[in-house]
């Protein structure tokens, strides 16, 4: 297994461009979610889903769109780049929802936007 | 709202006892867990404590839970140089979610030798 994968590992945007962040992984895990790290602030919840087809909002949803077609996939859509979004981002997931079991985490993207 | 607290720094000499301390305000949350953060790399998580426990011993970590001050403590023995690195505090529940967790801002533990 390759466990949580991101793509790409860093980029570097202009103001108002969009792009894809993606995530996907090959455990079949249920759960999936986006957070930003920013110095300081620790982790923040930007959107999750509980399953496929199934999404909702974190904490600091605004400026990101999430889709779940498939359970493998979760990728996090930046529709026109702020630099306030200069951050890094993790995608993490678990097998369910509601249980002990830990997050795994990718090794994360870590964004600019100039 | 619900909220994790931790401290930002903790500089040790290898050898000594590391502590890494937190606070949370939501009282329902079912579990409570410690990640690790290596530079570079993602969470990985490092020992998690259920709710009704007051403690929990796996090797050199120590997990103290105080529910009634809701108070997390990790406890980090003989700490080593491959210890340095970010600590996250984190709970459970968001929004009605048990499958969200709620992180502290971490303690950046450095560990000198």
């Amino acid at each position: 297994n390759a466990g949580v994968t991101q793509t790409p590992k860093f980029q570097v945007l202009k103001t108002g461009q969009s792009m894809t962040l993606q995530c996907a992984q090959d455990m079949n895990h249920e759960y999936m979610s986006w957070y930003r790290q920013d110095p300081g602030m620790g982790l923040r919840l930007i959107h999750y889903s509980v399953g496929a087809g199934i999404t909702d909002q974190g904490e600091v949803p605004n400026g990101y769109n999430v889709s779940r077609s498939t359970t493998e996939d979760f990728p996090l859509r930046l529709l026109s780049a702020a630099p306030s979004q200069t951050s890094v981002y993790f995608c993490a997931s678990r097998p369910q929802v509601a249980t002990n079991e830990k997050l795994f985490f990718g090794s994360g993207t870590q964004l600019s936007v100039l | 709202g619900e909220d994790v607290e931790q401290s930002l720094f903790l500089s040790v000499r290898e050898g000594d006892s590391s502590v890494i301390n937190c606070t949370y305000t939501d009282s329902s949350s079912t579990y409570l867990y410690w990640y690790k953060q290596e530079p570079g790399a993602g969470l990985q998580l490092l020992t998690y404590i259920f709710s009704n426990m007051d403690m929990k011993q796996d090797q050199r970590l120590t997990v103290l839970l105080n529910k009634k001050d809701k108070h997390l403590s990790l406890r980090i023995a003989d700490t080593q140089t491959g210890d340095s690195a970010i600590y996250f505090c984190a709970e459970t529940g968001y929004g009605g979610s048990q499958g969200n967790l709620i992180f502290g801002k971490g303690t950046k533990l450095s560990v000198k030798p």
